[in-house]
C-alpha cells in the first residue's frame, strides 16, 4: 500500500528566508503528487499537483515541487516566506492504478509551517 | 462559486451518543468524500461517492458509521453509537468526477468531540 512521509513535522522559519518542505512516498511506480495547505480553522487548498510531464511544478502563492522519481520525492520549496504562509502543509499520493483511477488521495501527517518576524 | 459547505462546524457529544453532519458539494461535482483528521494525522478517506453510489467504503467502520448521498447532491455522514477515539475534523471535499489526478476541493470542516 502507499505511504507517505513528511519528514519534519514542525519548521521555523523567519521571514524573507527560504524555505523546503520534505515530502517521501513509498512507491516506485507512477502515482500522482499533490500538495494542500491548510490555514487554521479551514479545509484544505490545493497548492500545486504533479501529474505528469515537467519534474519541478509551480504552484499558488510563490511555492514550487520537484518530483524526483529515483528518491521517490516531492519537496516542496519556497523562496522568500511571509507570515501569511504560517499553516499546515500535507503532501498527499494517488496511484491511478487504484481501483479503476478513483483518485484516492494518501496524506502524509503534515508539516506546521511556522514563520516569525 | 460557492464553496462546499458543512455544518455544524463544532458538535460536542458524550460517548454512546449518536451525531450526524452534513455536507453540501460545490454546485455539478458529482464526487463527494468523507475525510477523518485526527489531530497530528493527515486526513484519512472514509468514504467516496460517485453520484448517489458508493465507489469505495474500505476504511469505514461500517459497525458504527453510515453515510448517504440519495439524491447525488448533498450528503450525511452518521456515527451511533459514538466513541472516544472518533473525537477529529471530518471533513467533505468534491471534485467534478472521477478524472484521475482531479481537484479536490475541501469544506471548512466538523470538529468533533466525544467525552
Amino acid at each position: 500500500a502507499q505511504s507517505v512521509t513528511q519528514l519534519d513535522s514542525q519548521v521555523p522559519v523567519f521571514e524573507e528566508a527560504p524555505v523546503e518542505l520534505r515530502c517521501n512516498y513509498s512507491s516506485s511506480v507512477s502515482v500522482y503528487l499533490f500538495w494542500y495547505v491548510q490555514y487554521p480553522n479551514q479545509g484544505l487548498q490545493l497548492l500545486l499537483k504533479y501529474l505528469s510531464g515537467s519534474t519541478l511544478v509551480k504552484g499558488i502563492n510563490g511555492f514550487e515541487a520537484e518530483f524526483n522519481k529515483s528518491q521517490t520525492s516531492f519537496h516542496l520549496r519556497k523562496p522568500s516566506v511571509h507570515i501569511s504562509d504560517t499553516a499546515e502543509y500535507f503532501c498527499a499520493v494517488s496511484d491511478p492504478r487504484f481501483s479503476g483511477g478513483y483518485n484516492k488521495l494518501i496524506f502524509g501527517a503534515g508539516t506546521r509551517l511556522a514563520v516569525h518576524p | 462559486e460557492a464553496g462546499v459547505a458543512q455544518s455544524p462546524r463544532y458538535k460536542i457529544i458524550e460517548k454512546r451518543q449518536s451525531v450526524a453532519f452534513w455536507c453540501n458539494p460545490i454546485s455539478g461535482h458529482a464526487t463527494l468524500y468523507w475525510y477523518q483528521q485526527i489531530l497530528g494525522q493527515g486526513p484519512k478517506l472514509l468514504i467516496q461517492f460517485q453520484n448517489n453510489g458508493v465507489v469505495d467504503d474500505s476504511q469505514l467502520p461500517k459497525d458504527r458509521f453510515s453515510a448517504e448521498r440519495l439524491k447525488g447532491v448533498d450528503s450525511t455522514l452518521k456515527i451511533q453509537p459514538a466513541k472516544l477515539e472518533d473525537s477529529a475534523v471530518y471533513l467533505c471535499a468534491s471534485s467534478l468526477d472521477l478524472e484521475k489526478g482531479g481537484t479536490q476541493y475541501f469544506g471548512p470542516g466538523t470538529r468533533l468531540t466525544v467525552l
